[in-house]
């Protein structure tokens, strides 16, 4: 069972629409970081949220933090083909270990 | 800073052949993570180091791996004997662990991959 659940696994788009994927849990975490990994490299943190309802914007994205902080949600607007990549949710367990979901696999053609 | 620096970048193998990769973090991190990458496993974490010393090796798959951190500038993850469901990315990661429940940011090298023919 994996602790972390992503969804949708993939994602196909055409520029400029809007997308969001989930990561859900049955636990509940001090905290919640989000990461993208693109082809050939290693994933790079976009962003950590902390508080339960807590929302963050960078840029065209928007992330959110469940109230139960069990889940969160990753919001792109006017996806363009830069956006394109693997998008991983990951929480800290509480044997201090980070701990990463499948992930999301997204494509933003042109 | 140069970033989290990883080799070999590619390395193809026969089974039962050794296999070392190597680690560099970046100066100051306390902590040091190997992970695993594939098509249907995902990101998977074998081991983690906090200040040099192993703290959870239980998604190491068998006894074929094993890890060291000798210092804080220096790990190797080996794999003796190799075999062909070895094939994956190895991807090394350091952060600052600031306490049991939040391991921070991690910072990737680009990976190693492994190719066990």
């Amino acid at each position: 069972t994996q602790l972390l659940e992503q969804s949708p696994q993939f994602l196909s788009i055409q520029e400029g629409e809007n997308l969001t994927v989930y990561c859900n849990s049955s636990s509940v975490f001090s905290s919640l970081q989000w990461y993208r990994q693109e082809p050939g490299e290693g994933p790079v943190l976009l962003v950590t949220v902390v508080t339960g309802g807590e929302v963050k914007k960078l840029k065209r994205l928007t992330f959110q933090f469940g109230d139960a902080r069990k889940d969160s949600s990753l919001h792109i607007t006017a996806a363009q083909p830069g956006d394109t990549g693997l998008y991983l949710c990951a929480v800290t367990s509480n044997t201090g270990k980070l701990i990463f979901g499948q992930g999301t696999t997204l494509q933003v053609k042109p | 800073d140069a970033g989290v620096i990883q080799s070999p970048r590619h390395e193809v193998t026969e089974m039962g052949q050794e296999v070392t990769l190597r680690c560099k973090p970046i100066s100051g991190h306390n902590s040091l993570f190997w992970y695993r990458q594939t098509m249907m496993r995902g990101l998977e974490l074998l081991i983690y180091f906090n200040n040099n010393v192993p703290i959870d090796d239980s998604g190491m798959p068998e006894d074929r791996f094993s890890a060291k951190m000798p210092n804080a500038s220096f790990s190797t993850l080996k794999i003796q004997p190799s075999e062909p469901r070895d094939s994956a990315v190895y991807f090394c990661a350091s952060g600052t662990i600031i306490g049991t429940f939040d391991t921070g940011e991690l910072f990737f090298g680009e990976g190693s991959r492994l190719t066990v023919l």
